[in-house]
């Protein structure tokens, strides 16, 4: 079956800090794979997506490109905010019919200190 | 209007109870999904609705009991819940071809949550 694996958290970092979170996949197919966010005390936003290999997500300085010869989607920034502090899932759907699901990684918590 | 709204935005219930949580989106989405999320952990998905119809049950007990009177509502009827179903309950809404494989990507839209405890 399909499966997602995240590092390992929490991560801690600086403010302007360079951020990379990995994120590594198992799947059939062609998945799409996305980055998802949860501010405290929310629900889950999309932070990015990408359908096919090679694709390049991006949304508000975050960026993660689909490796299929790696299976990964790593999510990198350049310089993080402390308004970037949430927790951070890794998600990928698969492509087929009209059950398609969401299969979601442990996700990692994400504290950006002043 | 492209938002998914969850009421009540907090629940708490004895084990005897009956309550319902709901869901409401107008984005025109025809597949809508109940998820739990425990504290530090990832959202699991418990029921999936398509085109109004129950499409997806995760082997969910009983108690939890989904309901979708229209294309726009979501509701999950709750009865006799133990202190371990305390949890976030989380709904989403997708697009969803009818009849063929979805070829793009199937991107929820999720609410903010209703926080749910039981005594």
């Amino acid at each position: 079956g399909n499966s997602v694996t995240q590092m390992e958290g929490p991560v801690t970092l600086s403010e302007e800090a360079f951020l990379t979170i990995n994120c590594t996949y198992t799947a059939t197919g062609y998945p799409s794979l996305f980055w998802y966010v949860q501010y405290p005390g929310e629900g889950l936003q999309l932070l990015l997506k990408a359908t096919k290999a090679d694709d390049k997500g991006s949304n508000k300085g975050f960026e993660a490109t689909y490796r299929k010869e790696t299976t990964s989607f790593h999510l990198e920034k350049g310089s993080v905010q402390v308004s970037d502090s949430a927790v951070y899932f890794c998600a990928l759907s698969d492509q087929g019919g009209a059950n398609s699901k969401l299969t979601f990684g442990k996700g990692i918590t994400l504290s950006v200190r002043p | 209007d492209t938002e998914v709204t969850q009421t009540p935005k907090h629940l708490v219930m004895g084990m005897t109870n009956k309550k319902s949580l709901k869901c409401e989106q107008h984005m025109g989405h025809r597949a809508m999904y109940w998820y739990k999320q425990k504290a530090k952990k990832p959202p699991e998905l418990m029921f999936v609705y398509s085109y109004e119809k129950l499409s997806i049950n995760e082997s969910v007990p009983s108690r939890f009991s989904p309901e979708c009177p229209n294309s726009s509502l979501l509701n999950l009827h709750l009865h006799a819940l133990q202190p371990e179903d305390s949890a976030l309950y989380l709904c989403a809404s997708s697009h969803r071809l009818r009849g063929q494989a979805f070829s793009g990507a199937n991107v929820l839209t999720f609410g903010a949550g209703s926080r749910l405890t039981v005594l």
